[in-house]
């Protein structure tokens, strides 16, 4: 079985565009969540999306948002982009939300 | 929010040793997972363990719920352990990280 896929995996940008990240999650999984993940600091928690719902939001700007599709696949995306937003950022999918995770390879974004 | 607090930051073993890493937490959870993050930085699943033992291979983990933390045994290191341990919980729905162990197996 596919793991979660993530795409692109690198993508280079400069201040104030606009990107699009995308997440597939594990089949049969109905819950999506995003993390942003600095150099040197564990992940932090962006959005959680539970059948096609919004159940969470982290602490960060409404330059982010984010969706999840009826296939349960996830779009994130940031506008107005700083140089501080250059991370990786991970995928998360679980059956439940609350469930075990299982995260993506990332999508490392580089703003210059 | 909750806090959770991941020791030693750093740890230098050479192949062959045991270490064991430790994951303090503030509040009650309702999960706690273990991951190993590599060098291209994928999250690798170690174990899910809200309570209770695990073993798997040369790794082990042990959460005490009540006494809010968890431990990860590793035993026999390989270089191939290398890299930063995470463990995170969940207290509602949303996995809340620490800091993290570097860990540099040496041959």
């Amino acid at each position: 079985d596919a793991g979660v896929t993530q795409s692109p995996t690198h993508l280079i940008k400069t201040r104030g565009q606009q990107v699009t990240l995308r997440c597939s999650p594990i089949s049969g999984h109905k819950s999506v969540s995003w993390y942003q993940q600095v150099l040197g600091q564990g992940p932090q928690f962006i959005f959680q999306y539970y059948e096609k719902e919004e159940r969470g939001r982290g602490n960060f700007p409404d330059r982010f948002s984010a969706r999840q599709f009826p296939n349960y696949s996830s779009e994130l995306n940031v506008n107005a982009l700083l140089l501080g937003d250059s991370a990786l950022y991970l995928c998360a999918s679980s059956l439940m939300g609350n469930t075990e995770a299982f995260f993506g390879q990332g999508t490392r974004l580089t703003v210059v | 929010g909750i806090q959770v607090e991941q020791s030693p930051p750093d740890l230098i073993l050479q192949e062959g040793a045991n270490s064991t890493l430790r994951c303090n937490f503030s509040d009650s959870v309702n999960n706690l997972q273990w991951f190993h993050q590599n060098p291209w930085g994928q999250l690798i699943n170690l174990f899910y363990i809200p309570s209770g033992t695990k073993q798997n291979g040369r790794l082990s983990a042990t959460t005490v719920a009540t006494e809010r933390y968890s431990l990860l045994y590793i035993s026999s290191s390989q270089t191939t352990d290398s890299g930063v341990y995470f463990c995170a919980v969940t207290p509602g729905y949303e996995l809340n990280f620490g800091k993290g162990t570097s860990l540099l197996v040496t041959p």
